[in-house]
């Protein structure tokens, strides 16, 4: 079955250093590739997307993610975390083409220390 | 420009009620569709609709239906509510079609819903 992996359900970081988010799928084809971050009591907002083209994509608030065919990832990086950056990420994927219908991984807390 | 709108925000309903949560959207979107998110689970779509009069299953869709008469409105309807249900509820649109041009999903505040 298709599949979306997040391995990391928490990670903590200190304001100013770096932070990569893992994400992995499980799918033969290139799927549409998302990332969205929801603040406490939040809907989902897009940081990002890849549908095709260059494999280092760049997002909202300084985050950027890059597709790795060969490993079936999208990981999610910023080079310098702010404490607002504090909330939970979602990696999702459409395995159907259309950019419609998500799988969602089980998402990974950031939290961030001063 | 409201985006995606979801009501109510909170509910609490007692085991077998029924219930309807609406969502609407004023963005013009084809494509609707509601999901589910529980702790540790991430979100899991129930039901979507690729149009007017055209609704299909996700991945979780016992014990819901849906229906789509409108562009604007999808609403989700339990029959009858049991605890298994309890969740926060995330409603969803975007323009239909894939492509490098296509816009990915608009989501709504979501609904918290509580069955006891």
């Amino acid at each position: 079955a298709q599949s979306v992996t997040q391995p990391d359900i928490h990670i903590t970081v200190s304001e100013g250093a770096s932070l990569e988010l893992r994400c992995n799928y499980s799918y033969g084809a290139t799927p549409y590739l998302f990332w969205y971050v929801q603040s406490p009591g939040q809907g989902l907002q897009l940081l990002l997307k890849y549908f095709s083209g260059d494999t280092l994509v760049q997002g909202i608030k300084g985050f950027e993610a890059e597709f790795k065919r060969s490993q079936s990832s999208f990981n999610l990086r910023k080079p310098s975390v702010h404490w607002s950056d504090a909330a939970e990420y979602f990696c999702a994927v459409d395995f159907t083409g259309g950019g419609n219908k998500l799988t969602f991984g089980t998402g990974t807390q950031l939290k961030v220390e001063l | 420009n409201a985006g995606v709108t979801q009501t109510p925000k909170f509910q609490v309903l007692k085991t077998g009620q029924s219930m309807t949560l609406q969502c609407a959207q004023d963005m013009n979107h084809e494509y609707m569709s509601w999901y589910r998110q529980d702790p540790g689970m991430g979100l899991r779509l129930i039901h979507y609709s690729v149009g007017a009069g055209i609704t299909d299953q996700g991945e979780v869709p016992n014990g819901y239906n849906v229906s789509r008469s409108t562009t604007e409105d999808f609403p989700l309807r339990l029959l009858s509510a049991a605890p298994s249900q309890t969740s926060v509820y995330f409603c969803a649109s975007s323009p239909w079609g894939g492509g490098e041009g296509n816009q990915p999903q608009h989501f709504g505040d979501g609904t918290r819903l509580s069955i006891l």
